[in-house]
């Protein structure tokens, strides 16, 4: 069964830093992988789509990067902003989805 | 807007209560997921459905019951609900699943259900 991991659980950082975030997973037969932002009380916003054929994707100061083979995904922040304080889960599309239990960020002022 | 809508967005019930929580999305997806999501345990799939009349088990179906008799519609009912079964729960869609095709998931704003 895949196991989807996601670490840290917690992370705190100033404002303006750069930041990488990390999923692991145990079965590489994946269709692709997704990155979400959620915010307290909300449902689920996708950030980024990496294909299984892709190495990585980027959207504005996000960028996601695929190693299949190993079962690693990072999603790396540029230039951390208070806004982008939420829970960033990872999840991968096998027919059926498989999510992280996610990464809580904080960014301080 | 493009959208899932689910249904109420606050429940509270008593333990044996039929309850049903209903999603609708107005994208034309063919994908469609009910998940409950608990602290320290993340996001579970309860059932899934790839097309109209179509549907599976996900990881935990124990206690819910799903149909998917129109594309847009895809409704979670509990026949008899536990206090097991508080929770916060999240329908949502996508174009497909399993393909090539860039096809996110879109989630609706969640249903935080308490059985007392």
């Amino acid at each position: 069964k895949q196991e989807v991991t996601q670490i840290p659980a917690a992370l705190s950082v100033p404002e303006g830093e750069n930041l990488v975030l990390n999923c692991s997973f145990t079965d590489s037969a994946i269709y692709n992988l997704q990155w979400f932002r959620q915010d307290p009380g909300k449902g689920l916003t996708s950030l980024l789509l990496i294909q299984s054929s892709q190495r990585e994707q980027t959207s504005g100061r996000l960028n996601a990067s695929l190693d299949k083979s190993s079962g690693r995904s990072t999603l790396y922040i540029a230039a951390s902003q208070p806004g982008d304080s939420a829970t960033y889960l990872c999840a991968v599309d096998m027919g059926q989805f498989y999510f992280g239990t996610g990464t809580s960020l904080t960014v301080i002022p | 807007e493009a959208q899932v809508t689910q249904n109420p967005r606050y429940l509270i019930t008593v333990t044996g209560k039929k309850l049903t929580v209903t999603c609708s999305q107005n994208m034309n997806h063919e994908y469609m997921s009910w998940y409950r999501q608990d602290p320290g345990l993340g996001l579970r799939q309860i059932y899934y459905s790839m097309n109209v009349e179509v549907t599976d088990k996900g990881d935990v179906p124990e206690g819910y019951k799903v149909s998917r008799k129109e594309k847009r519609n895809f409704p979670l009912i509990l026949e008899s609900p536990s206090p097991n079964q508080t929770s916060l729960y999240f329908c949502a869609s996508s174009l497909f699943t399993g393909s090539s095709y860039n096809s996110p998931l879109h989630f609706g704003n969640g249903t935080r259900l308490t059985v007392t």
